[in-house]
């Protein structure tokens, strides 16, 4: 079955600290994943995709099909960054399936 | 303005009642769906559709019913058969597969049991 794992309830960094948040999937097929982001009292949107290989306001994500893991990085965190993460896989045709979510908590 | 309207945004029910929760899109998507968002679960899918008169029971589809008549709504009615309807409730839509640009998602209806 699809799943996604998202080890971390809650992650707590300095401002200006190295940032990654954690994910990892179960999946037979070829994977498409996803990071969604909820900033407080906002809709949840989406952050980046790793078929883009693109850098959003400066986060990152490698799909590491070996270790089955699709995690973010931000070299250093800024207080703005604070949001609820979550990590999505698209499993062929049929809908995202989400894991549980990181909130992500940037210290001043 | 292109976008997904949910209404309301909260919503009361009594036990035994049946409510029905508001989604409407203008972006011509073809995908809908419904998640439920409780605290440490995440995002659990209920029901979705593809296209227009057809949908899909998600994983926790039980207690919950759908209806797409049109392609811009996709409303959801939370019955008396569902045992624990307290939650955020979060509609998204997609264009067509083979264009994705991620789900655009409502900013969501909050139901409350009293």
């Amino acid at each position: 079955a699809q799943r996604v794992t998202q080890p971390e309830k809650l992650l707590s960094v300095f401002k200006g600290a190295p940032v990654e948040l954690k994910c990892n999937y179960s999946y037979s097929g070829s994977p498409e994943l996803f990071w969604y982001v909820q900033y407080s009292r906002q809709r949840l949107q989406l952050l980046l995709r790793h078929i883009s290989r693109e850098s959003i306001k400066g986060f990152t994500a490698d799909l590491n099909k070996g270790e089955t893991s699709f995690h973010l990085k931000k070299p250093f965190a800024q207080e703005e960054d604070s949001a609820m993460y979550y990590c999505a896989l698209k499993p062929g045709n049929t809908p995202l399936v989400f894991g549980k979510g990181t909130r992500l908590s940037v210290i001043a | 303005d292109g976008g997904i309207t949910q209404s309301p945004k909260y919503l009361f029910r009594k036990e035994g009642q049946n409510v029905t929760l508001s989604c409407e899109q203008n972006l011509n998507h073809d995908a809908m769906y419904w998640y439920r968002q409780d605290p440490g679960q995440g995002l659990r899918l209920i029901y979705y559709s593809q296209i227009v008169n057809d949908f899909q029971k998600g994983d926790i589809a039980e207690g919950y019913s759908v209806s797409r008549e049109k392609k811009e709504s996709f409303p959801l009615t939370v019955t008396s058969a569902q045992k624990n309807p307290t939650a955020f409730y979060l509609c998204a839509s997609s264009a067509p597969t083979g264009v994705y640009y991620g789900y655009t998602f409502g900013s969501g209806t909050r139901l409350t049991v009293v």
